[in-house]
């Protein structure tokens, strides 16, 4: 079975400053996605990012980037120039590859903090 | 990314009551939708998938006659909460799958529900 783990319950960050979020997994498979969720305090789960695992370019999206290390099987998620709305619960997904594999394995999560 | 909505946003009812949640794809036809419950800090539960035209799959430990999932139409699904006790307090959350954008997994904004 495939497991998420986030080693880091709560994080914080300054305002302006940048933070790297962990998450590893463990499968056996070759090909499958990983995901960056947000939930922030209205609690509307938000894709932050997506690497697809055959592809070796680490995704970015604006202020958010990945470092996957797919041999290690890890997967951070990297944010530069943290603003006071990044404040969130973090999850960290993975899903099977494959025609019918839609169902995510979640991890627990990390809380970030900003400080202004 | 894909658009879901969840109607109620939030509700609260009498123990023995039943609750019925909505959600809809606004942006496509959902033939995949899922329900996830999520207790306070923790992560996303998946309690089933729900199958266009088909009977929903539930997971493990998910009582099937006490959460009716009903997916008549390629855009809305319904969990049903029947007979709610104070225990079913939670915040339930479903998501549909974008075949266009690789399977993602988007997520509606959550029903917060409270059982006297």
């Amino acid at each position: 079975a495939q497991t998420v783990t986030q080693s880091q319950p709560e994080m914080s960050v300054q305002e302006a400053e940048t933070v790297t979020l962990s998450c590893t997994y463990d499968t056996s498979e070759s090909d499958y996605y990983l995901f960056w969720y947000k939930q922030p305090p209205s609690r509307q789960m938000i894709l932050v990012i997506r690497q697809e695992a055959y592809k070796q370019q680490n995704a970015t999206e604006n202020r958010f980037s990945v470092n996957f290390q797919k041999a290690a099987k890890s997967f951070s998620l990297k944010i530069s120039d943290s603003q006071l709305g990044d404040a969130a619960m973090y999850f960290c997904a993975y899903r099977i590859s494959g025609a019918g594999s839609y169902q995510l394995t979640f991890g627990k999560g990390t809380k970030l903090s900003v400080i202004p | 990314g894909a658009v879901v909505s969840q109607h109620p946003s939030w509700v609260i009812c009498k123990s023995g009551t039943s609750v019925k949640i909505e959600c809809r794809s606004l942006d496509f036809q959902a033939t995949t939708m899922f329900w996830y419950r999520q207790f306070p800090k923790q992560s996303l539960m998946l309690m089933a998938t729900s199958n266009e035209g088909s009977k929903a799959t539930y997971e493990q430990g998910v009582e099937k006659d006490k959460f009716l999932i009903n997916h008549a139409s390629l855009t809305l699904s319904t969990l049903t909460v029947t007979s709610a006790h104070p225990e079913d307090s939670s915040f339930y959350i479903c998501s549909d799958v974008d075949y266009q954008n690789q399977e993602t997994q988007y997520f509606g904004p959550g029903t917060r529900l409270l059982v006297l």
